[in-house]
């Protein structure tokens, strides 16, 4: 079975700064799709960004990108610039390429934007 | 706006009841996914229905159960509901059954059992 594992519960940055959120998993398969959604308190999932394993340039989404390592088994979540905005839970997510194509999510973590 | 539509957005019930949520997917969407997310699970997959037919079933209890109608909203029906069942539980769409189709979540129903 897949997982997906953030170690970090907690993170906080200042306005303007520049955060990484780490997010590790674990799979057999060759053919997937990695994604971060953001949950800010109202509670709604954003999808933030996506990743295709197939690809080897790393996904960027404005002032969001990733570090993927797909030998390492590594997708990281930079955020550049952070506004008041950002502060939300930031869920790390796996899709299998084939097969049912439900996420597996991993535990999240909080980031606080400091002004 | 996600364009998926859940109801209701609180349900607040007592232990042993029976409760239904409702979830619309975004227009053109032919999959429907459950996720339960409490604090000490974090976010479980439950079930998908892709086009009226179950595609895939996640950590659901037999206590739980969920249908796609033709018109392609779905329903989870949560019976003889205990405590541990209170949590957010979200419904999400998707184009087709995988590929990189990002999924889109609704606002999720926030269910109280007392």
């Amino acid at each position: 079975a897949q997982t997906v594992t953030q170690s970090q519960p907690e993170m906080s940055v200042q306005e303007a700064e520049t955060v990484t959120l780490s997010c590790t998993y674990d799979t057999s398969e060759s053919d997937y799709y990695l994604f971060w959604y953001k949950q800010p308190p109202s509670r709604q999932m954003i999808l933030v960004i996506r990743q295709e394993a197939y690809k080897q340039q790393n996904a960027t989404e404005n002032r969001f990108s990733v570090n993927f390592q797909k030998a390492a088994k590594s997708f990281s979540l930079k955020i550049s610039d952070s506004q008041l905005g950002d502060a939300a839970m930031y869920f790390c997510a796996y899709r299998r390429g084939a097969g049912s194509y439900q996420l597996t999510f991993g535990k999240g973590t909080k980031l606080s934007v400091i002004p | 706006d996600s364009g998926v539509t859940q109801t209701p957005k609180h349900l607040i019930t007592a232990t042993g009841q029976r409760v239904t949520l409702r979830c619309s997917p975004r227009s053109g969407d032919l999959s429907v996914y459950w996720y339960q997310q409490s604090l000490d699970q974090g976010l479980q997959f439950l079930i998908q229905y892709y086009n009226g037919e179950e595609r895939a079933k996640g950590n659901i209890l037999e206590r739980f159960s969920a249908q796609q109608f033709p018109d392609l909203h779905s329903e989870l029906n949560l019976s003889s509901l205990e405590l541990g069942d209170s949590a957010l539980y979200f419904c999400a769409s998707s184009v087709g059954g995988g590929g990189n189709s990002p999924l889109h979540f609704g606002n999720g129903t926030r269910l109280t059992v007392t």
